[in-house]
């Protein structure tokens, strides 16, 4: 079965603070996202990847970088965190690039980041 | 901007029940997807429809697509105390790269 690990489901940190999530999944899944949601404004995509070592930036990455090593690990990064950037933080995976379409996105079950 | 919008929000009904929820997009796309969300978790994938497809049924469920009218339809027919969660709609753009845009979401409680 298929099985996305977001490595923690609560996280406080501080402003300023450097802040790594980290995602895994077991797959072989090309394609993995870092989306955030927020009441009323639902998921919205920070940053995607295709392959390893490269990404893509979606709706809303400004002060976040990502890093793709190895095909089963995506790892969001905020380089100094806000107060703004509390919000859950949903990691998925999908399939393949060469077959773009039709494909469903699995989900790890978030992270709730605080920041004080 | 968001572009699949859900509705209703919120809905709550009896179990037993048939829920209907609808999501109405603005640009062409390849495919629409539905998705649950348990208080607290993930989303879960429900059921894919592609854009030359009207309907499909996965269990439960019945999903209708408009593409004339930019919108779908996702129906849950007897529903039970556990399919209370959110639902949203994602829309994967014409020419898309796996870029899947989301919904605010329904918000469906099932009153045993």
């Amino acid at each position: 079965d298929v099985k996305v690990t977001q490595s923690s489901r609560y996280l406080v940190k501080r402003t300023g603070e450097k802040v790594f999530l980290e995602c895994v999944q077991d797959m072989d899944h090309e394609n993995m996202f870092w989306y955030r949601q927020d009441p009323g404004l639902g998921l919205r995509l920070i940053y995607f990847s295709y392959d390893v070592k490269m990404k893509e930036k979606g709706d809303i990455p400004e002060g976040y970088s990502v890093s793709r090593e190895k095909k089963e690990r995506f790892s969001l990064i905020l380089e100094s965190a806000s107060t703004n950037q509390t919000s859950m933080y949903l990691c998925a995976s999908s399939l393949s690039r060469i077959f773009t379409n039709n494909q469903p996105q699995h989900f790890g079950d978030g992270t709730r980041l605080s920041i004080l | 901007s968001q572009q699949g919008e859900e509705d209703p929000q919120a809905l709550s009904i009896q179990e037993g029940e048939n829920a209907t929820m609808n999501c109405s997009y603005k640009t062409s796309i390849n495919n629409l997807q539905w998705y649950r969300q348990n208080s607290g978790r993930g989303l879960v994938h429900l059921i894919l429809i592609r854009s030359n497809e009207r309907e499909k049924h996965s269990g439960r469920l019945r999903v209708t697509l408009d593409t004339s009218k930019k919108s779908s339809s996702l129906l849950i027919t007897a529903s039970r105390a556990a399919d209370t969660a959110s639902y949203f709609c994602a829309t994967m753009n014409s020419g898309g790269y796996q870029k899947v845009t989301f919904g605010i979401g329904t918000k469906l409680q099932v009153i045993p």
